[in-house]
């Protein structure tokens, strides 16, 4: 088993829609948890951090955290083209003490 | 102004070379990253220095060997390339400690490493 698992896609979605990108770990014991966004080519780029349980929103950008389900969530609201990309998911703070990558779901928004 | 920088940004080279890859970051972050993204996107730890002590060194090869002059830059200097080492290598920072609860890493733009 993975220890943060993601599905590839890619993910495709008509502009103006809501991309809800999922990822689960498995470690028990991992306290924070981020999205990346990676552009083709380019360096992976944070886009949100989640700590708590519940719901976190910046802008069109909302995550999603149940430590009891081991899942985090990203939602996109309003998808733009711009926002087609690969996203990363990460647990960090865990037993390893390492930040723990995804294989990243790759976002296809289209106009 | 760049936070995290690296060069070079493309590497070339030939089975069997030695190369280096260097690391400044300008944040002030006590910790710094290396990892390496291969052709499936996965991005995975190699090395991790916090104020200059070797803190995460994954099972690598010992080909590859990171030093750390100062907590502001991180180089990784690989022995005897070989055709699997071809990959992208990310440099990165963070304020606290590796993986720490709460301790956001910022990546360099990468260096692309292909070997012929």
């Amino acid at each position: 088993q993975k220890e943060v698992e993601q599905n590839s896609g890619p993910l495709s979605v008509p502009e103006g829609a809501i991309a809800s990108l999922n990822c689960t770990y498995s470690d028990r014991g991992s306290q924070s948890f981020f999205w990346y966004r990676q552009y083709s080519g380019k360096s992976p780029e944070l886009i949100m951090f989640i700590y708590s349980n519940g719901d976190k929103e910046d802008g069109r950008f909302t995550a999603q955290l149940n430590k009891a389900s081991q899942y985090v969530s990203l939602l996109i609201r309003d998808s733009q083209p711009s926002d087609s990309a690969t996203y990363l998911c990460a647990a960090g703070g865990g037993a390893t003490n390492k930040l723990i990558f995804g294989t990243g779901t790759l976002l296809a928004v289209q106009p | 102004d760049t936070a995290v920088s690296q060069t070079p940004k493309y590497l070339v080279t030939q089975m069997g070379n030695d190369k280096s890859i260097k690391c400044e970051q300008n944040l002030g972050h006590n910790t710094m990253y290396w990892y390496k993204q291969d052709s499936k996107k996965f991005l995975k730890i190699m090395f991790s220095y916090n104020n200059k002590e070797l803190i995460i060194n994954e099972t690598v090869p010992n080909r590859f060997s990171p030093k750390s002059p100062d907590k502001a830059h991180l180089n990784l200097h690989i022995n005897s390339l070989e055709l699997g080492d071809s990959a992208v290598y990310f440099c990165a920072s963070s304020r606290g400690l590796a993986g720490g609860p709460r301790d956001t890493q910022y990546f360099g733009p990468g260096t692309r490493l292909t070997v012929l």
